[in-house]
């Protein structure tokens, strides 16, 4: 069955850097589109960042751009999300996140925390 | 960006009642709206996407309809297992991809 399990979430200051994984199985990873989305304690969902199904075609929030960058390695099945110049209003539960069409999502992680707090 | 706001914020309704969640869209999006159905410490699980096609398994007591900027999300007969959160979510102009703020279904 699909199953996508992220990790690298944690403590971080503000100022500082991390970079989320998103490891995928049960499907054919490289054939499908490939989603960030996060959600702030007790707020709503928010899609950060896009990408392609080769890596070619990338779109961000207006609230990470510059910030964030998404990155795909289809021979590892994997997900990335570098995250830099991370601010307090950054902390978030952060979910990968996919569907073949890419822009609805049928398949979610369970999410990984990020705190950002000095 | 397309904004979406959705009302009412929380609804308070008995397990057996009719719900009726709305999805208004600040310009026109076609039918491409998705809903999501999310419960504490869980993932969004998609419900709706084309504003009406229910998604893989997805019982027949989610229905949704819509089309332009009017959009509607029904359960016909609450379950217990029904009382949670609900987001819409539109792809007809992107990026961004935007979610409106939730409907919290709540016991009555």
């Amino acid at each position: 069955q699909v199953q996508l399990v992220e990790s690298g979430g944690g403590l971080v200051k503000p100022g500082g850097s991390l970079r989320l994984s998103c490891a995928a199985s049960g499907f054919t990873f490289s054939d499908y589109y490939m989603s960030w989305i996060r959600q702030a304690p007790g707020k709503g969902l928010e899609w950060i960042s896009y990408i392609s199904t080769s890596g070619s075609t990338i779109y961000y929030a207006d609230s990470v751009k510059g910030r964030f960058a998404i990155s795909r390695d289809n021979a590892k099945n994997s997900l990335y999300l570098q995250m830099n110049s991370l601010r307090a209003d950054d902390t978030a539960v952060y979910y990968c996140a996919t569907d073949r069409v890419g822009t609805t999502w049928v398949y979610w992680g369970q999410g990984t925390l990020v705190t950002v707090s000095s | 960006d397309i904004v979406l706001t959705q009302s009412p914020a929380t609804l308070s309704l008995s397990p057996g009642e009719r719900a009726t969640l709305s999805c208004r869209a600040s310009q026109s999006i076609s039918n491409y709206l998705a809903w999501y159905q999310q419960k504490p410490g869980q993932a969004p699980r998609l419900l709706i996407h084309d504003a009406s096609n229910r998604a893989t398994g997805i019982p027949a007591r989610f229905s949704g309809s819509g089309s332009g900027t009017d959009f509607t999300l029904t359960i016909s007969s609450l379950e217990p297992e029904d009382f949670a959160v609900y987001y819409c979510q539109q792809r007809g102009n992107w990026p961004p991809l935007t979610f409106g703020g939730g409907t919290k279904l709540e016991i009555k």
